[in-house]
């Protein structure tokens, strides 16, 4: 089954620095998002992203977040000053249209 | 503001056994509903999903059943095994197949 592919699986950064997560969401799909989950708690919707525009974003997703779809293939998240509480496994997910959501297996960010 | 709960946490179940993980939602105006299970270090799977104009749906030995009366949501795993032990994430939408909420999960463990 195709699938969506996030990397790093792991990022460590220190507190104030620039992130980019990166996903390859699956080719043929439409419309790509960005989840997060804080450790023990549930699963948090950032931003949806479809025919190359911000579709939908949560409070989460303020100043200091950003996403790009520099190419055909790729999604990313930027995180341009990190804080402590973005601390969090981060989650790539794509649909095709009106189907069912498929997501990666996330990045773990630890900010120190 | 509008939210989705589950009751219980955690839930224990010998292998073999029905389990049934349940879900409240308060968004009336929610009408598509999904079931994922999340294993240790991967992201959300689609297990099943239930539109508001049914009340029920059955995929491979899962079952969603949707009461809109009460904002009620379950999924029931019949012969539960020891590969089904992982957390549950019942999720809402109110917009079709776009941003989803998140309830907080239910870890399933499965002794055999």
């Amino acid at each position: 089954e195709p699938e969506v592919t996030q990397t790093p699986s792991h990022q460590v950064t220190q507190m104030g620095q620039e992130v980019i997560l990166r996903c390859v969401p699956i080719s043929n799909h439409l419309y790509f998002y960005w989840y997060r989950q804080i450790l023990g708690q549930k699963v948090e919707f950032l931003v949806s992203f479809y025919n190359n525009e911000i579709s939908e974003k949560s409070e989460i997703f303020d100043d200091q977040f950003s996403v790009e779809r520099p190419d055909g293939s790729n999604f990313t998240l930027k995180i341009r000053s990190t804080k402590l509480e973005d601390s969090a496994m981060y989650f790539c997910a794509s649909e095709r249209a009106n189907e069912k959501l498929f997501f990666g297996s996330g990045t773990q960010l630890s900010v120190l | 503001g509008e939210s989705v709960g589950l009751h219980l946490p955690t839930l224990s179940v010998q292998e073999g056994d029905n389990s049934i993980i349940n879900c409240a939602y308060s968004n009336s105006a929610s009408d598509y509903f999904i079931w994922y299970k999340q294993e240790s270090g991967k992201g959300p799977q689609f297990i099943i999903d239930i539109r508001s104009n049914m009340d029920k749906r059955q995929g491979q030995r899962v079952t969603v059943l949707l009461n809109k009366t009460v904002k009620h949501l379950s999924l029931q795993i019949a012969a539960t095994q020891p590969g089904d032990s992982a957390v549950y994430f019942c999720a809402e939408s109110h917009s079709g197949y776009s941003t989803l909420t998140f309830g907080k999960g239910t870890m399933l463990l499965v002794s055999p």
